[in-house]
């Protein structure tokens, strides 16, 4: 699976877009990229994932640049409730390969009021 | 829809007695796996099972073992406990292909 770099940490005003970027340049032609997010003490969340084409649902939407070398997860309106550390995942779809993920340190994405 | 349910919530041992940790997936789902999160490092997959066999393992000793149910529950052993065996075991589910979901874990804490 390719390797993802992200950044440290972030911060967001309360009902501001969070915009969490992610590098994956390595990116192989059938690699997905994925998101969790995981909240202090629980188990980690699946939020979306995509393979080109920007994607969006009732959580957040993901943007794939074109060359697929980077992306960008966007919360819409960040409310307290989504500090936590953020996954940026890259693997594929399906195969042999398909039976791991793995998570790097992430993005501790903080809230503030 | 019921999520991943994990069992127990908290349990405590001690070093060389045995833990059991069981996982209920998502109705449908036939696939399950088990990640370690040691305080402070990352979340290491364990062990991968699909209709009822074990088709992949991660990078840990024999003593960690498992096995799934008929009814796609799963369970994970960890014998001859360490004090370094002490994380958070997480267990996910998915159809093949499919993202994973996971549950809240089991902290287990060896003493």
């Amino acid at each position: 699976d390719a390797k993802t770099t992200q950044p440290p940490s972030m911060d967001c005003a309360e009902g501001r877009a969070a915009n969490l970027p992610c590098n994956h340049s390595t990116i192989s032609g059938n690699e997905y990229v994925y998101w969790y997010r995981q909240i202090h003490s629980q188990g980690p969340q699946y939020i979306i994932h995509g393979l080109k084409n920007n994607e969006t649902n009732e959580m957040a939407s993901l943007i794939i640049t074109e060359d697929r070398k980077s992306s960008t997860l966007i919360l819409p309106h960040a409310t307290l409730r989504d500090t936590a550390v953020y996954y940026c995942i890259v693997r594929v779809y399906s195969g042999g390969s398909n039976y791991k993920l793995t998570f790097g340190k992430g993005t501790l994405l903080t809230v503030n009021p | 829809e019921a999520g991943v349910t994990q069992s127990p919530t908290h349990l405590i041992k001690t070093r060389g007695q045995q833990a059991t940790l069981r996982c209920s997936p998502i109705s449908g789902h036939t696939s399950v796996y088990w990640y370690q999160q040691a305080l402070g490092l990352g979340l290491q997959f364990l062990l991968w099972y699909d209709e009822g066999e074990e088709r992949n393992r991660g990078n840990f000793p024999p003593r960690f073992s498992g096995r799934q149910f008929p009814n796609y529950s799963s369970e994970l052993n960890v014998n001859a406990l360490e004090l370094e065996d002490s994380a958070l075991y997480l267990c996910a589910s998915s159809l093949i292909s499919q993202p994973q979901h996971f549950g809240d874990g089991t902290r287990l804490s060896i003493l």
